[in-house]
């Protein structure tokens, strides 16, 4: 079964600090991958998803990008915070080419920007 | 575009009360329907799924059953206990897409 790792869990930063969180993922080959954003009292926002390396969809456009060096490894970046970046960061992947493959998320980062 | 819509929280039972979370949706297609929860300070699992109409998935003795002709996909639990207290997702995938439209969240607690 596939497995997320995400770190780090809890992270603060200062206004206009760069930005770095991972997502690796195991169990799986070619996985659909995603980075979702929760802000506090809210939904879900899918920022990114890749099905593939190099193969990377923006949502929202916004100071965050993404990339995928790996196969199974997804990383969200931006080079200066904001206030509003704050909220909780999920990874999450799916099978690959399968439109109904259910997610599978990893435990999250928790992000306050200050 | 595709959108779910879910009953706003938060809500508040008893133990052993009866449980209905409302998820409505909006596809072109023929979507697959999802039930997530959340428990606190986690990220989100799947609790259940229907890939079509009149399926009913069901989990830890949650239901929901994919009802096209009112676009409904609602939660349905008996008999709520403490440890279902958490936030609940309604989420929907369309067969020529990759993404999962979530619906906002219904936050549940159970009181002893």
């Amino acid at each position: 079964s596939q497995t997320i790792h995400q770190w780090p869990a809890t992270l603060v930063q200062p206004v206009g600090s760069p930005l770095s969180l991972e997502c690796t993922v195991e169990g799986t080959s070619n996985p659909n991958l995603y980075w979702y954003r929760q802000a506090a009292g809210r939904g879900l926002q899918l920022l990114f998803y890749s099905i593939g390396i190099d193969q990377i969809s923006s949502e929202v456009p916004q100071n965050l990008s993404a990339s995928r060096p790996q196969d199974r490894q997804f990383i969200l970046s931006s080079k200066k915070l904001l206030l509003s970046d704050s909220g909780f960061y999920l990874c999450a992947c799916s099978g690959a080419g399968r439109y109904n493959s259910p997610l599978h998320f990893g435990n999250g980062t928790r992000l306050t920007v200050t | 575009g595709d959108s779910v819509t879910q009953m706003e929280g938060p809500v508040t039972l008893s133990e052993e009360a009866f449980l209905t979370i409302n998820c409505t949706y909006t596809a072109t297609g023929y979507p697959s329907l999802f039930w997530y929860v959340q428990y606190p300070g986690e990220g989100l699992q799947l609790l259940l799924k229907a890939t079509k109409a009149d399926d009913k998935g069901s989990n830890k003795g949650f239901e929901a059953t994919y009802r096209k002709e009112t676009t409904s996909f609602h939660l349905e639990k008996g008999s709520v206990q403490v440890s279902d207290s958490a936030v609940y997702f309604c989420a929907l995938s369309d067969r020529n897409d990759y993404k999962l439209s979530f619906g906002a969240g219904t936050t549940v607690t159970v009181r002893a």
